[in-house]
């Protein structure tokens, strides 16, 4: 079975652009969980989706969005970009609602120049 | 406001030995924990959990310990070995609430 995929691996924007980012859950998992990982702040929690619906949010500004699809693909968007944007950003899945065990992808890799 | 601590950066041991990695939370609600494992340019793996009923949960050479009056969970390795060197994050869970993590501890295991 394959495992989480995120797209793309490595992304370089410049102040005030905007990213999609996307992720492909495990099959038959329909949840799916946002995280940014910075030195020294660990793994933030985004938010997280199932069903398309959001079921738990962070507490990022509202640059921050996501969106699920019926195939429960989902995509994070990051609209004007700044410098302190520069990150890993992690995909999460799990079976079902709730946030317990999870299967990571390897992440984008965000550089904001 | 940092409701999960892991509280150590950064953590050596010599192999065969035992490490300790600590994590100590804020909430009293939290009722699930979990270790994940993450070496670089791969995402975090799931090693072991721990729901708040138990004290102490073991898988192989791998084993968690719940201290609830002292809101303190450690993950103890043995005996340590080269591939256990990663960054090591804990994290809490209350109900279906989000998951939330420490900063990590980059374990490395010395030959």
């Amino acid at each position: 079975k394959a495992g989480v995929t995120q797209t793309p691996r490595y992304l370089i924007k410049t102040r005030g652009q905007q990213v999609t980012l996307s992720c492909s859950p495990i099959s038959g998992h329909r949840s799916v969980s946002w995280y940014q990982q910075t030195p020294g702040q660990g793994l933030q929690f985004l938010f997280e989706y199932f069903s398309e619906t959001q079921r738990n949010k962070g507490n990022f500004p509202g640059r921050f969005s996501g969106r699920q699809f019926s195939n429960s693909r989902s995509e994070m968007n990051v609209s004007t970009l700044e410098l302190g944007d520069s990150a890993l950003y992690l995909c999460a899945s799990s079976l079902t609602e709730g946030l317990n065990i999870q299967y990571f992808g390897a992440g984008t890799r965000l550089s904001v120049l | 406001d940092q409701q999960v601590k892991q509280n150590s950066p950064s953590l050596s041991v010599q192999e065969g030995r035992i490490s300790i990695l600590n994590c100590d939370y804020t909430n009293s609600m939290f009722d699930y924990f979990l270790w994940y494992k993450k070496y670089p340019a791969e995402g975090p793996t799931f090693l072991i959990s721990i729901s708040s009923i138990k004290d102490k949960n073991e898988d192989g050479r791998f084993t968690v310990f719940l201290n609830k009056s002292a809101k303190h969970l450690s993950l103890h390795i043995v005996p340590s070995q080269p591939g256990d060197s990663a960054v090591y994050f804990c994290g809490a869970s209350q109900g279906a609430q989000k998951l939330v993590f420490g900063q990590g501890t980059r374990l490395t295991i010395n030959p």
